[in-house]
């Protein structure tokens, strides 16, 4: 299986701030990575897929980059509704496996 | 709108069976793969298969291949994962979703489905 390894798992931030998140892959995965924001109690929801590819919707301010075995998503200026849980996942080859989670802290 | 709508939350004893389910509208439910989720409490996402409704062909996660049974009826445009044997580590909440291809990202969401397995 292909191990996805998030980092940091948490990260305290405030409103406004640049803050970035990385995800490595055990092997090359290409690009095909997405990136899901989940709240307390609901659904995860894709932000990026295709390592960069904005999803219908999704604010310009969350941008993926990278290719291989790293990438990273970054939100350019943290809004309060930004504060949750964010998983990346392959999806080069079954199973398709998830980060560990970095959970978005308010400072 | 596209939408996915699963079953309600359930209680069940260890050993008992159970099938949830995942009802697909706004879209041509046949064209897009559904894959099964596992978030047990508190912990993260993790894959456990996913059905071509078209055909109903199936690819399992090692770690979930011979607990789970994934199937679809296109005729309903519902999938479904079933247990023949709860066990009390099959607490978790339960989400079904799509996906247009089978190597694509996972666009739209069901709401999730808590299964609670205690004696």
């Amino acid at each position: 299986d292909i191990q996805m390894t998030q980092s940091p798992s948490t990260l305290s931030a405030s409103v406004g701030d640049r803050v970035t998140i990385t995800c490595r892959a055990s092997q090359n995965i290409v690009t095909w990575l997405a990136w899901y924001q989940q709240k307390p109690g609901k659904a995860p929801k894709v932000l990026i897929y295709k390592a960069s590819g904005l999803e219908s919707g999704v604010p310009s301010r969350f941008t993926g980059s990278g290719s291989g075995t790293e990438f990273t998503l970054t939100i350019s200026s943290l809004q309060p509704d930004d504060f949750a849980t964010y998983y990346c996942q392959q999806y080069n080859t079954s199973p398709y496996t998830f980060g560990q989670g970095t959970k978005l802290e308010i400072k | 709108e596209v939408q996915l709508v699963q079953s309600g939350a359930e209680v069940k004893k260890p050993e008992e069976s159970l099938r949830i389910s995942c009802k697909g509208s706004g879209y041509s439910f046949s064209s897009y793969w559904i894959s099964w989720v596992r978030q047990m409490p508190g912990k993260g996402l993790e894959w456990m298969g996913m059905i071509d409704p078209s055909d109903s062909y199936t690819k399992y996660s090692p770690s979930f291949q011979g607990h789970v049974t994934i199937s679809a009826d296109k005729s309903i445009d519902t999938a479904y994962v079933q247990w023949s044997s709860l066990k009390a580590s099959d607490t978790a909440k339960y989400y079904c979703a799509r996906h247009e291809i089978v190597s694509s990202h996972f666009d739209s969401w069901g709401q999730g489905t808590l299964v609670t397995v205690s004696s």
